[in-house]
């Protein structure tokens, strides 16, 4: 069965500074990664996904993230924090092949202070 | 492109009444929709799994009788909530999966419908 954890239900960061968010998931197959982030009172808007190729994804709004088989993580990076990215940001795998659900983690609490 | 719209965003009804949501994918065709739950600073959990011109297929311990979701077109999914009681306030968020898109299993969401019953 596959999981995400997601390492510190909150981070608070000051502007400026570099933003980490934690994602580790369990597989038996090759998966598939995803970043949302969802702001309050929202839907979720897909930041990145990881599907084949390239480990390290690019998003948007500066964010990345790089795809490590060996220590199954998938985190989020963004080198420079802004007040607008203070949001829900949730990590998701699934299974590579289609028609899968998304496995979510259980989501991280991004704050920026000035 | 990739948007997904959700109405009505909130509403508010009296304990016993029927409520409707609506998912629509509108610029792409979805043949798969997906209805979720979130309590307040919670995780989404996944409901159901609407295929368009099939029967959903529900998580284990949601009521499908409660919770009839019909997915008619490639474009449109609804939710009903029937017979709606306090505990069923919630926040519900849609997704859609791009046919185009199938082999990534990307999602995109709606931007939820915020329901609280009386």
């Amino acid at each position: 069965a596959q999981s995400v954890t997601q390492l510190g239900s909150h981070v608070s960061v000051s502007e400026g500074a570099l933003v980490l968010l934690r994602c580790n998931y369990s597989s038996s197959v090759p998966p598939y990664l995803f970043w949302y982030v969802q702001y309050p009172n929202q839907g979720l808007q897909l930041l990145l996904k990881y599907t084949t190729g390239a480990t390290l994804v690019k998003g948007i709004n500066g964010f990345e993230a790089e795809f490590k088989k060996s220590e199954t993580s998938f985190h989020l990076t963004k080198p420079s924090a802004h007040m607008s990215d203070a949001a829900e940001y949730f990590c998701a795998v699934t299974n590579s092949g289609g028609y899968n659900k998304l496995i979510f983690g259980a989501g991280t609490r991004l704050a920026v202070h000035p | 492109g990739a948007v997904v719209s959700q109405h009505p965003s909130w509403v508010i009804c009296k304990s016993g009444t029927s409520v409707k949501i609506e998912c629509r994918s509108l610029d792409f065709q979805a043949t798969t929709m997906f209805w979720y739950r979130q309590f307040p600073k919670q995780s989404l959990m996944l409901m159901a799994t609407s295929n368009e011109g099939s029967k959903a297929t529900y998580e284990q311990g949601v009521e499908k009788d409660k919770f009839l979701i019909n997915h008619a077109s490639l474009t449109l999914s609804t939710l009903t909530v029937t017979s709606a009681h306090p505990e069923d306030s919630s926040f519900y968020i849609c997704s859609a999966r791009d046919v185009g898109q199938w082999a990534t299993d990307t999602q995109y969401f709606g931007p939820g419908t915020r329901l609280t019953v009386l």
